[in-house]
């Protein structure tokens, strides 16, 4: 089972909203991932997890903020965002840092 | 120049066709390959790792030319479900940073008609 689930599936928000998208995966993988697609663009790395320690953020603005709770569970806190951040936000995981990535679904957001 | 260079789409090509992606890398320290595809609105999915051997799976053909840095990928007898954008991936290691990255090409969309 190769399966990362993502909620919600859609978001409207205002840019005074704080909001969360959550992340699950029950492989066992200890790396997970967070990823912004706009459009017709590839996925952007932002921030990576190995063993539920943050070890990467790609420069991301401190209006996302990540939380890894265990190692099944990835979120990502939303507060204040611009109209701008509205995209796809898709997360991923793999077994360690470095393998193969499966992603979940994604969360469509729309920022008003 | 880009970290992963795709070939410009789409492709438009009818069913039954044999069509051709082609993706060049600039970091020799890569250490890891892919083709991902993309359908419109969904997340990539994982359609194959590529191999410095080559390696198939049914329809699909991938290569791997270390010396070129350039990856391929193969498809044959096209079916209209095989349209979508297939994103060519390499895994660097980024010695500004000290850690390996996923990198994505900007993906080439296939369409195919019947």
């Amino acid at each position: 089972d190769t399966e990362v689930t993502q909620t919600p599936k859609h978001l409207v928000m205002g840019m005074t909203n704080k909001k969360s998208l959550k992340c699950e995966q029950h492989m066992g993988h200890r790396a997970m991932y967070w990823y912004k697609q706009k459009a017709k663009k590839p996925p952007e790395l932002m921030f990576v997890y190995s063993y539920e320690k943050l070890s990467i953020n790609e420069s991301v603005p401190s209006r996302f903020s990540p939380e890894c709770p265990n190692s099944s569970l990835l979120n990502l806190h939303l507060h204040a965002l611009q109209p701008e951040d509205s995209a796809l936000y898709l997360c991923a995981s793999s077994p360690s840092l470095g393998e193969t990535q499966y992603f979940g679904p994604g969360t469509r957001l729309l920022v008003l | 120049r880009k970290e992963v260079e795709q070939d410009p789409g789409p492709f438009n090509v009818p069913e039954g066709a044999t069509v051709a992606f082609n993706c060049t890398y600039s970091n020799s320290a890569s250490q890891s390959f892919f083709w991902y595809r993309q359908d419109c609105r969904k997340e990539p999915k994982l359609l194959m790792s590529v191999y410095s051997s080559g390696n198939e799976d049914g329809r699909f053909t991938a290569q791997l030319n270390r010396a070129s840095q350039y990856i391929s990928l193969l498809i044959r007898d096209s079916k209209l479900s095989d349209s979508a954008t297939y994103l060519c991936v390499v895994n660097m290691f980024l010695f500004s940073g000290g850690y390996n990255k996923l990198i994505f090409g900007a993906g080439t969309r296939l369409a195919v008609h019947p």
